[in-house]
């Protein structure tokens, strides 16, 4: 069955490092996302994209966030300057019909120190 | 705001019993939902999910009931298998993106 692959697996950085995030989406989706997860909270949403752009992001996707897709299969998340509280799981998504048919990847726990 | 959230944060229930997790909604406008299941240390995993149109969906051991009057969602899974602990979330798939209940973990005792 098709994946979402991300990597790494773990990152461990310290604040104010930047960090870049990366996910191969299914390579027949068109729709990409970045969720994240705080230790013991719910998954929040942080931005979509699609055609090449943010299709909507969330107040959590500040200035300090971006996201690119450099080629034709890998989808990224940067955070600039990392703050503790950037310290959760981040979690790629992809779809193929955009509203529907989500498949999540494993998740970056992200740690910043 | 709109949220979505769920009633337990932990259920018990014994292996080969029947569990029902349940969610509240509060977007009465919301068209579409989805079960997740999420096991330690990895991403969501779609379980099933249903149109606003349907009050029933059935898969493979699993049921999910939508009450639209009452805006409640719930996850039916039958003969519970020790496979089954994880936390599930239900979410509302709001255009564009999902919202997220808090989730529930369930634990299958043997």
């Amino acid at each position: 069955e098709p994946e979402v692959t991300q990597t790494p697996s773990h990152q461990v950085t310290q604040m104010g490092q930047e960090v870049i995030l990366r996910c191969v989406p299914i390579s027949n989706h068109l729709y990409f996302y970045w969720y994240r997860q705080i230790l013991g909270q719910k998954v929040e949403f942080l931005v979509s994209f699609y055609n090449n752009e943010i299709s909507e992001k969330s107040e959590i996707f500040d200035d300090q966030f971006s996201v690119e897709r450099p080629d034709g299969s890998n989808f990224t998340l940067k955070i600039r300057s990392t703050k503790l509280e950037d310290s959760a799981m981040y979690f790629c998504a992809s779809s193929a019909w955009g509203n529907y048919g989500y498949t999540f990847g494993s998740g970056t726990r992200l740690t910043v120190v | 705001g709109e949220s979505v959230g769920l009633h337990l944060p932990t259920l018990s229930v014994q292996e080969g019993d029947n569990s029902i997790i349940n969610c509240a909604y509060s977007n009465s406008a919301s068209d579409y939902f989805i079960w997740y299941k999420q096991e330690s240390g990895k991403g969501p995993q779609f379980i099933i999910d249903i149109r606003s149109n349907m009050d029933k969906r059935q898969g493979q051991r699993v049921t999910v009931l939508l009450n639209k009057t009452v805006k409640h969602l719930s996850l039916q899974i039958a003969a519970t298998q020790p496979g089954d602990s994880a936390v599930y979330f239900c979410a509302e798939n709001n255009p564009g993106n999902l919202i997220f209940g808090k989730g529930t973990k369930l634990s299958v005792k043997p």
